[in-house]
């Protein structure tokens, strides 16, 4: 069974520019995820979705940052205009709707703003 | 609210030492505790989790944690290093009540083993 995916691994990209990152969960997990560790920082929480729903929503930083998750398999997270202090790596998890408990980790994509 | 703190942001070790990485919670509402492993140039990984079952946690790898309530604490042990284990370790909790179940993280723990 294939683990969670995502792409791309590393982005580098300008200071105003915009960039998307895609998570392709476990097949069959409703449960998905994104996390991201700014350098040095713990891992933080970004947001939840259940299928297509975002459950919550509470650790997106700003509205410069848009997730989606249209049919409720892969998701994307884009984030347009991209400042500086949006570096670091971002994570994408899922699980299946029971047990919900543990969460399944991609390799994460690097992502830094110049 | 929950939170995590890990002591000791990095720790080294000699090969074939005991391992103890620390880690203490806060939760009003009783907890899941779970730690994570993140080799160079990979993913996290679960090493194992408390849901409230036995205190004392087998994971993977040869790593056990127990979950003392009274200390509120969820150290992760290993009683001899092997440089394979050379890694960062992150302690998170969560909850299962309500809608979501987002993980906590603690800030990491980075273990050197040295030969």
């Amino acid at each position: 069974e294939a683990g969670v995916t995502q792409f791309p691994s590393h982005s580098v990209i300008e200071k105003g520019q915009t960039v998307t990152l895609r998570c392709d969960p476990i097949s069959g997990h409703d449960n998905l995820y994104w996390y991201r560790r700014v350098m040095g920082k713990e891992i933080k929480f970004l947001l939840h979705f259940v299928k297509e729903s975002k459950q919550d929503e509470s650790g997106m930083p700003n509205n410069r940052f848009l997730a989606e998750r249209t049919g409720g398999t892969y998701s994307t997270l884009k984030v347009q205009p991209a400042e500086l202090e949006d570096s670091g790596v971002y994570f994408c998890a899922s699980s299946p709707i029971l047990p919900r408990e543990e969460q399944f980790f991609g390799p994460g994509t690097r992502l830094t703003v110049l | 609210a929950q939170s995590v703190t890990q002591l000791g942001s990095h720790v080294s070790v000699s090969e074939g030492a005991l391992v103890l990485l620390r880690c203490n919670y806060s939760s009003s509402v009783p907890p899941y505790l779970f730690w994570y492993v993140q080799y160079p140039n990979q993913g996290l990984q679960l090493l194992l989790k408390y849901t409230s079952a036995a205190t004392l946690v087998k994971g993977i790898n040869g790593f056990e944690a127990e979950f003392k309530k009274s200390e509120t604490s969820f150290h992760l042990t290993k009683p001899s290093a092997h440089m394979s284990d050379a890694a960062e370790y992150f302690c998170a909790v969560s909850r299962l009540r309500g809608a979501t179940n987002k993980l906590i993280f603690g800030t990491g723990t980075l273990l050197a083993v040295q030969p």
